[in-house]
C-alpha cells in the first residue's frame, strides 16, 4: 500500500537558518504530493504540491521537488522565521481512487528568535 | 467565507454515550472525509464519501459510522463512545478533480472518559 515517511521532530532552529524536512515516499503509479502546515489549534493547510516528477512547488518561501528517482518530496525554506513555527504533514494522493490522502506522522517544527 | 465548518468544537462524552459531529461546507465539493489526528500517529482516514448518498471506509473506520444525506454535509457518528476514540477528529472536502487539494475544518476535540 502507499505510505509516507517524515523525519521526527521537533526540529529547533533559530530564526532565519535554513530548514529541511524530509520526506519519501511509497506508491505505486504517478502519486501528487502535498505538504500542509498545521498553526496551533488550527486545522491543515495546504502549503505547497507538485502534480508530477520534477515539479516544484513553492509558497510564502517554501519549497519542495517531486523527486522520482529517490521517491522524495523535501520541505526547504531559505530563512525560517518564528511566525513559521508550526507541524508539517507530507501526504501523497495515489492517481488512481476518490483523491484519499496518505500522510505522514507530521514534523513539528520550532523557530526561536 | 465559511469553507470547511466542523460543530462542536470541543466535547468530553462518558465511556458508553453516543454523538455526532457535523460537517458542512459551502464549497460544493463532491468528495468528503473525516480523519482522526493522534499524537505521533498523523491523520489517518475513518470514513469518506464521494457523492450525496455514498460512503465507505477508509483506514480506521470501527467504531464510527457516516451519513451524506446532503452533499454540503457529512455527518461522523459514535454509537458508544470509548476511550480509545478519544482525538481530534477533522473533516475534509475537494472537488471531483485530478491534483486539487483537500480543504480542512479546524478540528473537533473529543475527549472519552
Amino acid at each position: 500500500g502507499n505510505s509516507v515517511t517524515q523525519m521526527e521532530g521537533p526540529v529547533t532552529l533559530s530564526e532565519e537558518a535554513f530548514l529541511t524536512i524530509n520526506c519519501t515516499y511509497t506508491a505505486t503509479g504517478y502519486p501528487s504530493l502535498f505538504w500542509y502546515v498545521q498553526y496551533p489549534g488550527e486545522g491543515l493547510q495546504l502549503l505547497l504540491k507538485a502534480t508530477k516528477a520534477d515539479d516544484k512547488g513553492s509558497n510564502k518561501g517554501f519549497e519542495a521537488t517531486y523527486r522520482k528517482e529517490t521517491t522524495s518530496f523535501h520541505l526547504e525554506k531559505g530563512s525560517v522565521q518564528v511566525s513559521d513555527s508550526a507541524v508539517y504533514f507530507c501526504a501523497l494522493r495515489a492517481d488512481s481512487g476518490y483523491s484519499t490522502l496518505t500522510f505522514g506522522k507530521g514534523t513539528m517544527l520550532l523557530v526561536s528568535p | 467565507n465559511a469553507g470547511v465548518t466542523q460543530t462542536p468544537k470541543f466535547r468530553v462524552l462518558k465511556t458508553g454515550q453516543s454523538m455526532t459531529l457535523l460537517c458542512a461546507q459551502d464549497m460544493n465539493h463532491e468528495y468528503m472525509y473525516w480523519y482522526r489526528q493522534d499524537p505521533g500517529m498523523g491523520l489517518r482516514l475513518i470514513h469518506y464519501s464521494v457523492g450525496e448518498g455514498t460512503t465507505a471506509k477508509g483506514e480506521v473506520p470501527d467504531g464510527y459510522n457516516v451519513s451524506r444525506l446532503k452533499k454540503q454535509n457529512f455527518l461522523l457518528g459514535l454509537e458508544s463512545a470509548a476511550p480509545s476514540q478519544t482525538s481530534v477528529y477533522f473533516c475534509a472536502s475537494t472537488r471531483n478533480s485530478v491534483n486539487q487539494p483537500q480543504h480542512f475544518g479546524d478540528g473537533t476535540r473529543l475527549s472519552i472518559l
